[in-house]
């Protein structure tokens, strides 16, 4: 499968509780972005990267929360101090470069916190 | 804040009939428009994709119109079948360092 994956699938932590989740790109995509996503809601842009190279970041819900692509290659998306209403489906998506408009999305990570 | 909204929460189709589904936005900066299809449980899925300076494309049994006159663009599916059911998205994309902005999404049903 040449899709973008993302691990785990299905997250349930109680609050207060640090969650990571990954991300791997289509190999090829040099950018790289996060999305949340809430019931009956479409996606909400939160950062992306392109290579390593985090260049937006101030649409990140709290400071709570970070991201990093270290190698250029995955990313890891990190929540710290978990709250209710952080549950929802965190979605990551890559583009290849010069087709920003055609993003690729990978199955999301649904995080439910208790 | 949103750029882009669908009409209908909801529509149900029979199956074999023609599907179209509407989107408003009032972003008129916007570079690039894009339909994209989300089956439960499963991350969005590209559909097809219109340049702000088009006005129609076709897709395999898909077609995006896009009329800047009134801000509106509509995803047309002809032939509905079962696996058409879906939530459908309609999204912008305003180029740079920005990423897409996403609608509320319509469910489409399918009666056999």
């Amino acid at each position: 499968d040449t899709g973008v994956s993302q691990d785990p699938r299905h997250k349930i932590t109680k609050r207060g509780q640090n969650v990571t989740f990954r991300c791997d790109p289509i190999s090829e995509h040099n950018r790289l972005y996060w999305y949340r996503q809430t019931l009956g809601q479409g996606p909400e842009f939160l950062t992306y990267f392109q290579n390593e190279a985090q260049l937006e970041k101030s649409r990140l819900l709290s400071d709570r929360f970070s991201a990093e692509r270290p190698k250029g290659s995955f990313s890891t998306l990190e929540i710290q101090r978990t709250e209710q209403g952080d549950s929802a489906m965190y979605l990551c998506a890559s583009s290849l470069q010069g087709h920003y408009n055609e993003q690729f999305f990978g199955p999301g990570t649904r995080l439910t916190v208790l | 804040g949103e750029s882009v909204g669908l009409h209908l929460p909801t529509l149900s189709v029979q199956e074999g009939d023609n599907s179209i589904i509407n989107c408003a936005y009032s972003n008129s900066a916007s570079d690039y428009f894009i339909w994209y299809k989300q089956e439960s449980g499963k991350g969005p899925q590209f559909i097809i994709d219109i340049r702000s300076n088009m006005d129609k494309r076709q897709g395999q049994r898909v077609t995006v119109l896009l009329n800047k006159t009134v801000k509106h663009l509509s995803l047309q599916i002809a032939a509905t079948q079962p696996g058409d059911s879906a939530v459908y998205f309609c999204a912008d994309w305003r180029g740079g360092a920005d990423g897409l902005t996403f609608g509320k999404g319509t469910h489409l049903i399918i009666q056999p």
